[in-house]
């Protein structure tokens, strides 16, 4: 079935440094999504895409659906401590199922 | 606009027992979505309802399974609970299901804990 590789699985940054993450997948996709989890709580959506090629920003989020619709990356820039996280891709394929990632989680160092 | 809301958000149960969890979408959300989440697995979908219908499914064993009520409420019940089982399960509330309409919202889970 569709799988969806995301990477890095952990990253420790420091305060104010940017951040990059991707999903890359083997199928083809017609909707990438980015959401982010907090302890205890659901997914929150962050940013959501709908055309390959597609740069959408959120604050100091970006993120782009790649032009052979079968990656997606995440940008962070200047990173604070409420970044802190787990970031999730997602990918809204064949059979209507939406997929995700196995995640991202972000540590900022003091 | 209210977010979507799940109860109970903490349940114990022993093995073999079975379990209801309930979810309410956003108002005005018609596609209600369940998923199990894991740390060694990660998120993964159990199925959807739309007007009712159950539009699709992942692949769970038969024990899993769910229904949506005519105000878009919905239910998913645990039959015969494993240890594996113990989970955070997540409702997604969506307004449709093609394109910006699809982006889903998530509640807060119910952590299910089987002993």
């Amino acid at each position: 079935g569709q799988q969806l590789n995301q990477s890095p699985q952990s990253m420790f940054i420091q305060e104010g440094e940017d951040v990059s993450m991707n999903c890359t997948s083997s199928s083809i996709f017609n909707t990438w999504l980015w959401y982010k989890q907090d302890p205890g709580e659901g997914p929150v959506l962050l940013i959501a895409l709908y055309k390959a090629g597609e740069l959408t920003s959120n604050g100091r989020l970006t993120a782009q659906f790649g032009i052979t619709r079968k990656d997606s990356f995440l940008n962070i820039s200047a990173s604070i401590p409420s970044d802190v996280g787990i970031y999730f891709c997602a990918g809204h394929g064949r059979d209507d199922k939406i997929i995700f990632g196995k995640g991202t989680r972000l540590h900022i160092l003091p | 606009k209210a977010g979507v809301t799940q109860t109970p958000r903490y349940l114990i149960k022993t093995r073999g027992q079975q379990v209801t969890l309930s979810c309410s979408p956003i108002s005005g959300h018609r596609s209600v979505s369940w998923y199990q989440q894991t740390p060694g697995q990660g998120l993964q979908f159990l199925f959807e309802y739309f007007s009712e219908t159950q539009r699709n499914k992942g692949n769970f064993p038969g024990r899993f399974s769910g229904r949506q009520f005519s105000n878009s409420r919905s239910e998913m019940n645990v039959s015969t609970l494993e240890l594996g089982d113990s989970a955070l399960y997540l409702c997604a509330s969506s307004f449709g299901r093609t394109g910006p309409a699809y982006e889903q919202y998530f509640g807060p889970g119910t952590r299910l804990t089987v002993t």
